[in-house]
């Protein structure tokens, strides 16, 4: 079965610190890929999403992401992290040929001012 | 129309009531999900609906229900809920077809439930 492993459950940043969370995926197929965030209380909002072509993604909020098929990675990078980005994490992918998504535990940020 | 909606946003009730949750989505989509999700933890996937059929029920107790009346309306029926089932629900669509763009899963804002 497909499994996506986030390697920080927390992490702690002040604000304009760099920002890189970590995702690995189980499948050795063709997949989509997907980074979601959910604000406190608040629900999920697609922050990119990968199919296919370039393998470095912009997302909304200026979030980032690198496909690295040879790692079977999907990070996460922002250059400069505002408070307003605490929020919980989620890393989540299908395989290409079904629309169940796997996600993972989730990284909570919390970005002091 | 691009969201998924959801209602009620919040839902208390006792363990012996009987409620539904409605979720709905005008985008045309043909699979629709139903999610639960504890705090803190990550959505996990309960039912899933493709052309209004079910074709994945994620060993769910019987006292969650699903239905799908119509391609862009999905209820969950909830009846004798436990406590331990507090939680936030949350419904989402996808194209299918088209590709692999057809697996993009747009989420609704979920509805909060708390089980008494």
């Amino acid at each position: 079965a497909q499994s996506v492993s986030q390697h920080n459950h927390h992490v702690i940043l002040s604000e304009a610190a760099s920002l890189e969370l970590g995702c690995n995926y189980s499948y050795g197929g063709t997949v989509n890929l997907f980074w979601y965030v959910q604000y406190p209380g608040q629900h999920l909002q697609l922050l990119l999403k990968y199919f296919s072509g370039d393998p470095l993604v912009k997302g909304i909020k200026g979030f980032e992401a690198e496909f690295i098929k040879s790692k079977f990675s999907f990070n996460l990078r922002k250059p400069s992290v505002q408070w307003s980005d605490t929020a919980e994490y989620f890393c989540a992918v299908t395989n290409s040929g079904y629309s169940t998504l796997t996600f993972g535990k989730g990284t909570m940020l919390l970005v002091s001012p | 129309d691009t969201e998924v909606t959801q209602t009620p946003k919040h839902l208390v009730m006792g363990m012996t009531n009987k409620k539904s949750l409605k979720c709905e989505q005008h985008m045309g989509h043909r699979a629709m999900y139903w999610y639960k999700q504890k705090a803190k933890k990550p959505p996990e996937l309960m039912f899933v609906y493709s052309y209004e059929k079910l074709s994945i029920n994620e060993s769910v107790p019987s006292r969650f229900s699903p239905e799908c009346p119509n391609s862009s309306l999905l209820n969950l029926h909830l009846h004798a809920l436990q406590p331990e089932d507090s939680a936030l629900y949350l419904c989402a669509s996808s194209p299918l077809g088209g590709g692999r763009a057809g697996n993009e899963q747009f989420f609704g804002p979920g509805t909060r439930l708390t089980v008494l």
